[in-house]
């Protein structure tokens, strides 16, 4: 079955401090990916996606994530977080026009 | 353009009561989706429509599950003889077509008593 795992629940970062969040999937044809962010109270917003080409993608709120298919991986990046990028954030794979979802990782910033 | 909104933010209802939930899609959109969001379980799929497809209803939990969608646009969600399991936040989402980006709604939070 086509799976995602986060491995990292709770993430502690400082301002200012760069971020990787990672995610790794099962999935047996090209995946289709997808990073989705969660504030509290919240709906889901897409902060970019990877359907093909270039593997490195570049979303909102100055995040990119790089898919690498020998490690099954797609991990999301920022290279100076900001006290607003609180939140959690959801991995997902496209499983034949559903998504299925990674447990998440609830980031928390520090001044 | 207006995002997909959904009805009520949220719902108490005691246990064995019927509640239906609705979500209005982004106009335009072909694709309409619904999720569930528990603590216990995290982000689980529960059905798909396409266009006049038949649904996939393969994520739905048990037959206390339905969900049908009018004229292409609206949707509701309904849960009969509900649970204290049932107890999450459920989503809806639409996208232009399948395989796209998926937009998501604000979201309804379900306290079964």
């Amino acid at each position: 079955a086509q799976s995602v795992t986060q491995p990292d629940i709770h993430i502690t970062v400082s301002e200012g401090a760069s971020l990787e969040l990672r995610c790794n999937y099962s999935y047996g044809a090209t995946p289709y990916l997808f990073w989705y962010v969660q504030s509290p109270g919240q709906g889901l917003q897409l902060l970019l996606k990877y359907f093909s080409g270039d593997t490195l993608v570049q979303g909102i709120k100055g995040f990119e994530a790089e898919f690498k298919r020998s490690q099954s991986s797609f991990n999301l990046r920022k290279p100076s977080v900001h006290w607003s990028d609180a939140a959690e954030y959801f991995c997902a794979v496209d499983d034949t026009d559903k998504l299925i979802f990674g447990t998440g990782t609830r980031l928390q910033v520090f001044p | 353009g207006a995002g997909v909104s959904q009805s009520p933010s949220n719902k108490v209802t005691e246990k064995g009561k019927d509640v239906e939930l609705r979500c209005d899609p982004i106009s335009g959109h072909t694709a309409l989706y619904w999720y569930r969001q528990s603590l216990g379980q995290g982000l689980e799929f529960l059905i798909y429509f396409q266009g006049n497809s038949a649904p996939d209803k393969s994520g739905l939990p048990s037959d206390r599950f339905s969900a049908e969608r009018t004229g292409g646009s609206v949707s509701t969600l309904t849960i009969q003889r509900t649970q204290q399991e049932d107890s999450a936040v459920y989503l809806c989402a639409s996208s232009l077509v399948g395989r796209g980006e998926q937009f998501f709604g604000p979201g309804t939070r379900l306290t079964v008593l």
